[in-house]
């Protein structure tokens, strides 16, 4: 069975950082494009970030390009989110998704907020 | 970027009857080597994670009900739910995931009449 677990989030400054990660198991990690996906309070979905299958290759939305940085650990199955000079509207529930030909796998997400 | 417009926002239906929900993508999202639309349906309930309803626009996930289908080409797609169900209360995205970004649907929250 599929799984993603991801973890990291809490509360944090406006200004701080927080790295999350996702746990993947059920599949072979390496053979698949991973994504980031946020969903503000009361909020729809958006798209924030994937990387290939290697890591040579990554996009950002406009919104925390030179703020954030995806990354994976192909060894360890694991996907990341570094996310620096975090804001108020970054506040949401951070999932990981694995995409295939069929679309998204959803982890159960993790909340970040940014508050003081 | 492709945009990603639902129609409409919100939708009232009765126990057993039909539910229409529109996308259309600014762009066409037909990858035309192997004639695919790179369109999915995502159904979402409160606290939950998204959940893969179509993919390919209108081959439906192991594990869907029938009643859910989905249908169009090009830039013009539609979710249908042929008798409504009181589990299908939630909200419903589409999206392109031809191009980078990935682009979603504003979504649209499917009530019960």
């Amino acid at each position: 069975e599929v799984q993603l677990v991801e973890s990291g989030g809490g509360l944090v400054q406006p200004g701080g950082s927080l790295r999350l990660s996702c746990a993947a198991s059920g599949f072979t990690f390496s053979s698949y494009w991973m994504h980031w996906v946020r969903q503000g309070p009361g909020k729809g979905l958006v798209w924030v970030s994937r990387i290939n299958t290697d890591g040579s290759s990554t996009s950002y939305a406009d919104s925390v390009k030179g703020r954030f940085t995806i990354s994976r650990d192909n060894a360890k199955n694991t996907l990341y989110l570094q996310m620096n000079s975090l804001r108020a509207e970054d506040t949401a529930v951070y999932y990981c998704a694995r995409e295939g030909d069929r679309g998204y796998i959803w982890g159960q997400g993790t909340l970040v907020t940014v508050s003081s | 970027d492709i945009v990603m417009t639902q129609s409409p926002d919100s939708l009232a239906v009765s126990l057993g009857e039909r539910a229409t929900i529109n996308c259309k993508s600014s762009q066409s999202v037909l990858y035309s080597s192997n004639n695919k639309n790179y369109l999915t349906w995502y159904q979402q309930k409160p606290g939950q994670p998204p959940k893969l309803l179509i993919y390919w626009a209108s081959t439906r996930e192991s594990g869907v009900p029938d009643r859910f289908s989905g249908s169009g080409s090009g830039t013009d797609f539609t979710l249908t739910i042929s008798s409504l169900q009181a589990e299908d209360v939630a909200v419903y995205y589409c999206q392109q995931y031809l191009r980078t970004p990935r682009t979603f649907g504003q979504g649209t929250k499917l009530e019960i009449k």
